[in-house]
């Protein structure tokens, strides 16, 4: 079973902001089946990121996904008041396709 | 329009059973997998397992193996999770999600699952 170990755990920033999230897999993710989802309290899930790199629709360019292997990165170029919440990565290239623990996106 | 709608929220207390619901519309709900995420109170996504409801090919993660059953009824466009004997710890949100190629593309809204004697 891969493990997805997210850092920093809390992120504080400010709007306007570069943000920038790790996602480190405990083995080689296969064809970067690596995505990334922003959670809001009280809602569920929003994919953002799949393929590692290919933003999902609707989703502001804003965001972007690089990265291969065993490391994965989350950059938000400037942040909005609306980014601030909680971040998770997901692999998907091998059963069980596990979530990483999340990074919080706080105002600071 | 995809649309991942769940069934309503539930208390019930340790020892009882339920079977919670997420009805797909707007796509050929057989040609998909549909999965299930667990998320404790203050916690993250958890990822249980998925169902191809056109031949009900089931996956488990280790974690839920054997707690848990999911299931489908295509007739209805309907997917299900479901407990015989809920254990406090059960006590969470559970979110239904279908994924494409693997990462979920769409979810449902939720439900909320109480156990408390």
């Amino acid at each position: 079973e891969i493990v997805l170990t997210q850092s920093p755990g809390t992120l504080s920033l400010s709007p306007g902001e570069r943000a920038t999230l790790s996602c480190r897999a405990s083995q080689s993710v296969s064809s970067s089946y690596l995505a990334w989802y922003q959670q809001k309290p009280g809602q569920a899930p929003r994919l953002l990121i799949y393929g590692a790199s290919s933003r999902a629709t609707g989703i502001p360019d804003r965001f972007s996904g690089s990265g291969s292997g065993t490391d994965f990165t989350l950059t938000i170029s400037r942040l909005e008041p609306e980014d601030f919440a909680v971040y998770y990565c997901q692999q998907y290239g091998s059963s069980p396709y596990s979530f990483g623990q999340g990074t919080k996106l706080e105002i600071k | 329009e995809v649309q991942l709608v769940q069934s309503g929220a539930e208390v019930k207390k340790p020892g009882e059973s339920l079977k919670i619901s997420c009805k797909g519309s707007g796509y050929s709900f057989t040609s998909y997998w549909i999965g299930w995420v667990r998320q404790m109170p203050g916690k993250g996504l958890e990822w249980m397992g998925i169902i191809y409801p056109g031949d009900s090919d089931t996956r488990y993660s280790p974690s839920f193996q054997g707690q848990v059953t999911i299931s489908a009824d295509k007739s209805i466009s309907t997917a299900y999770l479901q407990w015989s004997s809920l254990k406090a710890s059960d006590t969470a949100m559970y979110y239904c999600a279908r994924p494409r190629d693997g990462y979920n593309d769409y979810w449902g809204q939720g439900t909320l699952v109480t156990v408390s004697s």
